[in-house]
């Protein structure tokens, strides 16, 4: 059974401070894997996917990574804003299915 | 990109009564669609796989006849939560898979039930 741990499970930084979220799963047998954001009561909102067969994918300020051989992704968030204050979620697919990780709370403090 | 809309955001009930959530891809189609749950500062916990035109395929532990799962077309799958109890209380969640050649999941905005 596929099991993702997130950590650290919550983060406070001062803005502009760059960042390192992680993401370690136990079957390396996935899909693809997939951060997303979730604000407080709200659903969630794709930041980055990356294929199995890919090291890492960039968009902006974010760069994730994955080394699907030891289990383990980052996300890199540079310059950090206040505006990134929300729960990051990482979900891997070995299938159809989805799993996702614990989440990581963060918070940057203007 | 692609939009999944869910609706409502938020719906509070009475104990016994029934609930729909509603799950649209707006501007595309999708084939599969799935419906997670979330506890409070908990990850989301799928409850249930919603083919078109088929059964739905349940998780584990999660009652059929408790939560049913209709995907009549191809952009809208439906969630009741039948004589809803305080428990069910939660936070729900849709997404659906763009097939193609990232395939991507896109997740509804949730909906919140309280049921009282």
């Amino acid at each position: 059974k596929q099991e993702v741990t997130q950590i650290p499970a919550a983060l406070s930084v001062p803005e502009g401070e760059n960042l390192v979220l992680n993401c370690s799963f136990t079957d390396s047998a996935i899909y693809n894997l997939q951060w997303f954001r979730q604000d407080p009561g709200k659903g969630l909102t794709s930041l980055l996917l990356i294929q199995s067969s890919q090291r890492e994918q960039t968009s902006g300020r974010l760069n994730a990574s994955l080394d699907k051989s030891s289990g383990r992704s980052t996300l890199y968030i540079a310059a950090s804003q206040p505006g990134d204050s929300a729960t990051y979620l990482c979900a891997v697919r070995p299938d159809q299915k989805v799993t996702f990780g614990t989440g990581t709370k963060l918070q940057v403090i203007p | 990109g692609a939009v999944v809309s869910q609706h409502p955001s938020r719906v509070i009930c009475k104990s016994g009564t029934s609930v729909k959530i509603e799950c649209r891809s707006l501007d595309f189609q999708a084939t599969t669609m799935f419906w997670y749950r979330q506890f409070p500062k908990k990850s989301l916990m799928l409850m249930a796989t919603s083919n078109e035109g088929s059964k739905a395929t349940y998780e584990q532990g999660v009652e059929k006849d408790k939560f049913l799962i209709n995907h009549a077309s191809l952009t809208l799958s439906t969630l009741t939560v039948t004589s809803a109890h305080p428990e069910d209380s939660s936070f729900y969640i849709c997404s659906a898979r763009l097939a193609g050649s990232n395939e991507k999941l896109f997740f509804g905005s949730g909906t919140q039930l309280s049921v009282l």
